[in-house]
């Protein structure tokens, strides 16, 4: 039962240009989302988050936008620099629950 | 400042071997978090401590999965009689109540058993 979903396994973007991740969930119970970044040999970073109280959250290069009606959320990250070359989960909490529910993740690739 | 540390890095045993992985989470973060993340996969909780309380337990926890966090510092995540399996990244995180939800993960260990 996979409750929060990332449907593209990989994502390759020219530098400078928009990235843009998705992350699918069905639990309505959710009210929190995070994004993170992996490196190889690295624990996920995290990036930015968003309360589901709220539609958008912006942090410099990075956006995170929700759309509860459709359960789906998205990381906007423009311009794309070659060190955003990473592997993004997205992650979910219900209220009230401490345990992250995490995607599969999206291997993104950043072409000069 | 320190994140998260986890020892070793790496650990390759034999099946059927016991195996301890060691997590010291950022100073003054009293919640940590032990998650596995498989290879194509994204990180799946495991257990997580309040201070020294154990407060939750995932299902893929078996009897031959143990954690401890003495003193509510630094912690320990046992395997007995380790599976095939088992290989897996073992995550440590660690947070601050009332300080945000976010989660700062360490490095991992990465466990191969032959």
């Amino acid at each position: 039962d996979q409750q929060v979903k990332q449907n593209s396994p990989s994502l390759s973007v020219q530098e400078g240009r928009i990235s843009i991740l998705n992350c699918d969930y069905t639990n309505s119970m959710f009210d929190y989302f995070l994004w993170y970044k992996k490196y190889p040999a690295e624990g996920p970073t995290f990036l930015i988050s968003i309360s589901s109280i709220k539609d958008k959250n912006e942090d410099g290069r990075f956006t995170v936008f929700l759309n509860k009606s459709a359960k789906h959320l998205s990381l906007h990250i423009v311009p794309s620099q070659p060190g955003d070359s990473a592997v993004y989960f997205c992650a979910a909490r219900t209220q009230g629950a401490q345990k992250l529910v995490f995607g599969q993740g999206t291997r993104l690739t950043i072409n000069p | 400042d320190t994140g998260v540390s986890q020892n070793p890095r790496h650990k390759i045993t034999k099946r059927g071997q016991n195996v301890t992985f060691r997590c010291d989470p950022i100073s003054e973060h009293n919640r940590l978090y032990w998650y596995r993340q498989t290879l194509g996969q994204g990180p799946e909780f495991l257990t997580y401590f309040q201070n020294e309380a154990q407060l939750e337990k995932s299902r893929l926890l078996s009897d031959r999965f143990s954690a401890e966090r003495p003193k509510g510092s630094f912690s320990t995540l046992e395997i007995q009689r380790t599976e095939q399996g088992d290989s897996a990244m073992y995550l440590c995180a660690s947070s601050f109540v009332g300080r945000g939800r976010e989660q700062y993960f360490g490095p991992g260990t990465r466990l191969t058993v032959t």
